[in-house]
C-alpha cells in the first residue's frame, strides 16, 4: 500500500537491549524525520534525513542511532534501550522544502522495562 | 533557537460554539508555520501553513489561522466546533535546515467538545 507505515505498532523491550524501529515510505520522498512524543513536551525531533546517506541530528539524538542506504527506509535504533526512552514514536516525510507533502505515520508505542 | 508556545493545555467548549487554540512562535526570520491535528491513536496530520502572503490562512475541515508578526503569534480559529474535532492540536514552526523547513513543534492543546 501507498503511504508511510511503520512497524512494530506496539514494543515492550526490556532495559540494555538493542531495538529497532522501522520506517518505510513509498513515494520516495527525500526527507524523513524520526520524532518522540512525550505527555507536557509533545513531539521532539530525534534525528532527520534529507536524502540517502545524508543525516543529522535534532533536539534530543543522544541514545539513538539512524541510518539512510535507501531513500524509501529510516530505521532508527536504540543502542541500549533505558526507561527515559519510553516514548510514541512518529517518522515523517516531505518530498521539498515546501513541506507541502509532510505526511506522519501511525507511530510505534515503545516501552522499555 | 526557534521555539513555540502554546499557553493552553487544555480547552473545553461546547459543540456549535467558536474556537480559538493560541500559538506564540519564536524565530529569528521569516517564519514558517503549521498547525497539526492528532486525533487519538493517530499520527499528525497537517491542518494548514503559512509561508507568506495573506496572514489569513484557510484550512482543511473549516479551521483558519492569522498569522500576527507584530504579536509573533498564529492563533487557530473555527467558527463552530463539531465533537469530531476533540483531539489534540500541535502549532509548529519551520527552520531552514538542510535545504527544508524542519518544524518544531509546541507542547499541543488538547480539545474537548462538550454535547
Amino acid at each position: 500500500d501507498a503511504g508511510i507505515t511503520q512497524s512494530p505498532r506496539y514494543k515492550i523491550t526490556e532495559t540494555g537491549r538493542q531495538v529497532t524501529l522501522m520506517c518505510h515510505q513509498t513515494w520516495s520522498h527525500s526527507y524523513m524525520f524520526w520524532y518522540r512524543q512525550d505527555l507536557g513536551h509533545g513531539l521532539r525531533l530525534i534525528y532527520y534525513s534529507a536524502a540517502a546517506d545524508i543525516t543529522d541530528k535534532g533536539e534530543v539524538p543522544d541514545g539513538y542511532v539512524v541510518s539512510r542506504s535507501k531513500t524509501e527506509n529510516f530505521p532508527l535504533t536504540l543502542e541500549s534501550a533505558t526507561r527515559s526512552q519510553t516514548s510514541v514514536y512518529f517518522c515523517a516525510s516531505t518530498q521539498d522544502r515546501s513541506q507541502l507533502g509532510y505526511t506522519f505515520g501511525s507511530g510505534t508505542r515503545l516501552t522499555v522495562v | 533557537a526557534q521555539s513555540v508556545t502554546q499557553p493552553d493545555i487544555h480547552i473545553t467548549v461546547s459543540e456549535g460554539a467558536s474556537l480559538e487554540l493560541r500559538c506564540n512562535y519564536s524565530y529569528g526570520a521569516t517564519p514558517y508555520l503549521f498547525w497539526y491535528v492528532q486525533s487519538p491513536g493517530q499520527g499528525l496530520q497537517l491542518l494548514l501553513k503559512y509561508f507568506s502572503g495573506d496572514t489569513l490562512v484557510q484550512g482543511i475541515k473549516g479551521f483558519e489561522a492569522e498569522f500576527k508578526r507584530s504579536q509573533s503569534s498564529f492563533n487557530l480559529r473555527k467558527p463552530s466546533v463539531h465533537w469530531s474535532d476533540a483531539a489534540e492540536y500541535f502549532c509548529a514552526v519551520g527552520a531552514f535546515r538542510r535545504g527544508s523547513y524542519i518544524p518544531t513543534f509546541g507542547r499541543g492543546t488538547s480539545l474537548i467538545v462538550h454535547p
